[in-house]
């Protein structure tokens, strides 16, 4: 079945230490988002692709950056994590372009992030 | 800009109950409005969305929605409560910004389900 796999669904970094969360999807959407949820909230968008064209949030720190080499894969690198930083991670799909909204959002289960 | 207001972090039914979601919107364009089921510990799992065509959506688990532009709502409702609705549901809008479609979600509703 097409979907959004995000590995690995539970990872333990240290304090500091340089951490990447991949996500790959099957769907050939060219929409490519990067949620973060802490406990009781709401995801929080940090940026997303559409094609290759990168689109940071506003208020998304430094801290995180992203790549996406290809249509099927999109990574979300943590340079320096902090305490705060342990979160559930989203990734997300979509089609984009005008009168494509319509089409909803796949996600795939998540990267449960705790740091150390 | 856009937003979402979903009323009540908690709602508790008892099995068999009748259950009722409440989500508001603000949009500045005509809305594209979606609800999203999560268990612990997955991810957002598509319920049912609105796209401007039936204003009484229906989506999957028995789950429906209503859009009411003059209240600016949209929300969710079952009539049957079952135990393993038990989970946090999300709203969320998307509307079109220079041609990306950037869903917003509301705070989440965690619904108990008692036997």
């Amino acid at each position: 079945d097409a979907m959004v796999i995000q590995n690995p669904r539970y990872q333990v970094t240290q304090f500091g230490k340089p951490v990447t969360l991949s996500c790959s999807q099957t769907l050939n959407h060219n929409v490519m988002y990067w949620y973060q949820q802490k406990s009781s909230q709401a995801p929080k968008l940090l940026f997303h692709y559409y094609d290759k064209d990168f689109n940071n949030e506003a208020d998304t720190p430094d801290n995180f950056q992203s790549r996406r080499p290809n249509t099927s894969f999109c990574f979300l690198d943590i340079r320096s994590p902090g305490l705060g930083d342990a979160a559930m991670y989203l990734c997300a799909t979509s089609r984009g372009g005008r009168g494509l909204g319509t089409y909803g959002y796949t996600f795939g289960s998540g990267t449960r992030l705790t740091v150390v | 800009a856009q937003s979402v207001t979903q009323l009540g972090s908690h709602v508790s039914v008892s099995e068999g109950a009748l259950v009722l979601l409440r989500c508001n919107y603000s949009s500045s364009v005509p809305p594209y409005l979606f609800w999203y089921v999560q268990y612990p510990n997955q991810g957002l799992q598509l319920l049912l969305k609105y796209t401007s065509a039936a204003t009484l959506v229906k989506g999957i688990n028995g789950f429906e929605a209503e859009f009411k532009k003059s209240e600016t709502s949209f929300h969710l409702t079952k009539p049957s409560a079952h135990m393993s609705d038990a989970a946090e549901y999300f709203c969320a809008v998307s509307s079109a910004s220079g041609g990306s479609y950037i869903p917003t979600f509301g705070r989440g509703t965690s619904l108990i389900v008692h036997p």
